[in-house]
């Protein structure tokens, strides 16, 4: 049974550009979320899709926009890459109806210089 | 706005002793979830041990237990018969009570680093 899959592993990117982010969530789980994890931090959630909606937001900029497909698995976007953005970009997905936590993947770690 | 805080940025145990890592969280809200995740270098979040705000029996799981104090809203982690692979990141985390279907995101405290001396 495969876990949460995310792509790429590392990813440079150049200030002002453009990032897209990819998951694939655990096998039966339908909600994917996504948290950005600066070093020495602990992750902060970004947002939450359910159903193909973006259901809760966290306090993050417009800049960070996502998508979930209809087979649950979902994209991160972000535009006009800052500095401030390197980070490990962490997804976990869960099923609506089940209480046991998300299961995370191993991230992606985005460099922008 | 739920917080998480851990004050311990780092703990250091000897092999098989019994190491305690703390958390306190702020929230105005009755029921809620309380997770400890372990994330060692290979950076997956791997969940430890989850508590139901709702449950006064502090959740066990191998050489892992908590002390649930919900009146202080103190969350400890507590393992048991230390092992080198116990050697990693340990987060605490808050989340709210399942919507159904719409779960909120969980919020999470700086982390604290675990060495396990041999």
């Amino acid at each position: 049974d495969a876990g949460v899959t995310q792509s790429p592993t590392h990813l440079i990117k150049t200030r002002g550009q453009q990032v897209t982010l990819r998951c694939s969530p655990k096998s039966g789980h339908d909600t994917v979320s996504w948290y950005q994890q600066a070093l020495g931090q602990g992750p902060q959630f970004i947002f939450q899709y359910y159903e193909e909606e973006e259901r809760q937001r966290g306090n993050f900029p417009d800049r960070f926009s996502g998508h979930q497909f209809p087979n649950y698995s979902s994209e991160l976007n972000v535009n006009a890459l800052l500095l401030g953005d390197s980070a490990l970009y962490l997804c976990a997905s869960f099923r609506g109806i089940s209480n046991y936590g998300y299961t995370f993947g191993s991230g992606t770690r985005l460099t922008v210089v | 706005a739920q917080t998480v805080t851990q004050s311990q940025p780092e703990m250091s145990v000897q092999e098989a002793e019994t190491v305690t890592l703390s958390c306190t969280y702020d929230t105005s809200e009755s029921d809620y979830y309380l997770f400890w995740y372990k994330q060692p270098p290979s950076r997956q979040m791997i969940l430890v041990i989850r508590q139901e705000a709702y449950k006064q029996q502090n959740a066990t799981e191998n050489r892992f237990s908590v002390n649930f104090q919900k009146a202080a809203k103190s969350f400890s982690l507590k393992i048991s018969d230390s092992q080198l692979g116990d050697a990693a990141m340990y987060f605490c985390a808050y989340r709210s009570s399942d919507s159904g279907g719409g779960a909120d995101g969980l919020t999470f405290g700086k982390g604290t680093h675990l060495i396990i001396q041999p």
